[in-house]
This record gives structure tokens, C-alpha cells and sequence, in this order.
């Protein structure tokens, strides 16, 4: 079946510190892969995307990498904000048009 | 800008009530989803819906039904309130048959006593 495991959190991290949210997943045939952020207070939005093996999704200064060998796409980040405070969530979508979420990953950082 | 609308953010209901929240989306999008999010499990998919008047059971559609007559609007009901259902309840869009974004509201935290 399709599944998406995610670390568990909370994770806490000083401003400006390394972020890595490890994130596997468990598909048939070849699915596209998603982190999507849920600010306080709001509904989620896609971070960023990448729909085959090695594609690298970015934005905000966020990174993952599809890595088919591993069934792993990470999520990092070289310095964090702030800003960054919320929960993330690794997620895929297979054949069909169902997409499967991890458990979420709270992230705080602190000045 | 795109706007996916959950007419309530806070709700609180009784046991054995007969809820309806409702979900209306802006952007002509033709699927439409409600998911349930609940701390240590994630988002779970209830019923899903790719056009009007059709709807598909998602993982945990039990206690759940929904109704979609208008393109823009979904509705989840829960036909007799329980505790259980106490939760997060999250819409979310998307475009045609790629759908490889999902567009969601804000969420309706909805409390059975």
C-alpha cells in the first residue's frame, strides 16, 4: 500500500541552525512527492514538490531530494528563521488522485 | 488568489447532533476533499468528491457522509455527532485529473460534548 513516515517532533532549533525533517515512504510504481507547511492558525499550503527519482524540490530556502534507492525525500534547510515556527508534513500522491500524509513534524525556533 | 472557504473555525456540538460543515472553493476546481487531522495521526482522507454530485469514500468514511450539488461548494456531515469525532476538520481543492496541488482552508476545530 502507499504510507509516508515522517520523524517524530517536536523539534527545536536556535535561529540560523541546520534543519533536517527525514521523511520515507512506502508506494507502488512511482509517486510525486510533497512537504507541505501548516502555520499557526492556518490551513496548509505546498512547500515544495518533485515528481521523479532525483528531482530536487525547493523553495524558501527549503530543500528535498527524491531519492528512489532510499524511498526517503528529506527535507533541510542551511538556516532557519523564526519565521519557520510551524508544522511540516511530508505527503505523496500515487496513480489515482489520493494523496497520503505523514504524522507532521512541529517546528520551533527561537531566537 | 486562490481561496478555499470553511464557514465556521470553532464549533461545539452535543452527542448525537446532526452536523454539517460546509467548504466553498473560488477557483473552479473540480476535485474537492475533507481530511481530518488529528495530533499523531496525521491527515486522514474522509470522502473526496472529482465533480459535482459524486463522491468517493476515503480511508475513514464511517459516521461521515457528503454532499456536493454545486461545483464550488462541499459539504461533510456527520449524521450523529460523537466524541470521537471531536478533530480538525480540513477542505482542500484541487485542478482536473493532474492535481498535483492541493489547495486547503483554514479548518473548522469541532468539539463533541
Amino acid at each position: 500500500g502507499n504510507s509516508v513516515t515522517q520523524m517524530e517532533g517536536p523539534v527545536t532549533l536556535s535561529e540560523e541552525a541546520f534543519l533536517t525533517i527525514n521523511c520515507t515512504y512506502t508506494a507502488t510504481g512511482y509517486p510525486s512527492l510533497f512537504w507541505y507547511v501548516q502555520y499557526p492558525g492556518e490551513g496548509l499550503q505546498l512547500l515544495l514538490k518533485a515528481t521523479k527519482a532525483d528531482d530536487k524540490g525547493s523553495n524558501k530556502g527549503f530543500e528535498a531530494t527524491y531519492r528512489k534507492e532510499t524511498t526517503s525525500f528529506h527535507l533541510e534547510k542551511g538556516s532557519v528563521q523564526v519565521s519557520d515556527s510551524a508544522v511540516y508534513f511530508c505527503a505523496l500522491k500515487n496513480t489515482g488522485n489520493q494523496f497520503y500524509f505523514g504524522t507532521g513534524t512541529s517546528l520551533t525556533v527561537i531566537p | 488568489d486562490v481561496k478555499v472557504t470553511q464557514s465556521s473555525r470553532y464549533l461545539v456540538k452535543r452527542t448525537g447532533e446532526k452536523v454539517f460543515l460546509e467548504c466553498v472553493q473560488d477557483m473552479d476546481h473540480e476535485n474537492m476533499f475533507w481530511y481530518r487531522q488529528d495530533p499523531g495521526l496525521g491527515l486522514r482522507l474522509i470522502y473526496f468528491s472529482y465533480d459535482v454530485k459524486m463522491k468517493e469514500k476515503g480511508d475513514i468514511p464511517e459516521g461521515y457522509s457528503v454532499s456536493r450539488e454545486k461545483k464550488e461548494r462541499f459539504s461533510l456531515i456527520l449524521e450523529s455527532a460523537s466524541t470521537n469525532q471531536t478533530s480538525m476538520y480540513l477542505c482542500a481543492t484541487s485542478r482536473g485529473t493532474t492535481n498535483e496541488k492541493l489547495f486547503f482552508g483554514s479548518g473548522t476545530q469541532l468539539s463533541v460534548l
